[in-house]
């Protein structure tokens, strides 16, 4: 069935480094999604990317999609305390299978 | 507009027992699906439903149901409880196709 890998599981930072997600899925998508969930809340949608090497930006953060369409990344720039949380990618065929998810930590 | 609402927050059942979790989208949305969130696991896939037909199940025992009704609010029925069956369970609503909308979730304790 179809299967999404994430990576890293964990990723802690210094406040003003850069951080990277990426995500491997095992069959072709027909778009996948981002998400973040900060400590003790619930998801929230951040993006959707459906176009084969597609790249969207929304401020400090970068989204990718893979010309293959089965994998993708999420870049931070310059991370903050506000960016901590654990972030989600969740690929689409026939149904939504999500990554295990890359929790990420920012020293001040 | 009022958000995914989800019921009860928090539970505490012993195994051997049964439990309903219920969803009510956010108004105009007919996909409902759940989601399974344990720290190990991360969010596992369970069922999806639109117009009250699942369209997706995700590998889990037949202990896990679910069903959704004509005005799109969700349930879903573990049976026989284990202690494995602890989590978080999360249900989304969509406008499909598009993103998932997450109420808070229903946290259940086995014993």
């Amino acid at each position: 069935g179809q299967q999404v890998m994430q990576i890293p599981q964990y990723q802690h930072v210094q406040e003003g480094e850069d951080f990277t997600t990426y995500c491997n899925s095992s069959t072709t998508l027909s778009n996948i999604q981002w998400y973040k969930q900060r400590p003790g809340g619930h998801p929230v949608f951040l993006i959707q990317l459906v176009k084969s090497g597609e790249v969207k930006k929304q401020k400090r953060l970068t989204f990718q999609f893979g010309e293959a369409k089965k994998n993708s990344s999420l870049h931070i720039t310059a991370t903050q305390t506000t960016d901590v949380g654990t972030y989600f990618c969740a690929g689409r065929n026939n149904d939504m299978r999500f990554g295990a998810g890359t929790r990420l930590t920012v020293k001040p | 507009k009022a958000g995914v609402t989800q019921t009860p927050r928090y539970l505490i059942k012993t195994r051997g027992q049964q439990v309903t979790l219920s969803c009510s989208p956010i108004s105009g949305h007919r996909s409902v699906s759940w989601y399974q969130q344990t720290p190990g696991q991360g969010l596992q896939f369970l069922f999806e439903y639109f117009s009250e037909t699942q369209r997706n199940k995700g590998n889990f025992p037949g202990r896990f149901s679910g069903r959704q009704f004509s005005n799109s609010r969700s349930e879903m029925n573990v049976s026989t409880l284990e202690l494995g069956d602890s989590a978080l369970y999360l249900c989304a609503s969509s406008p499909l196709p598009g993103e998932l909308f997450f109420g808070e979730g229903s946290r259940l304790t086995v014993l």
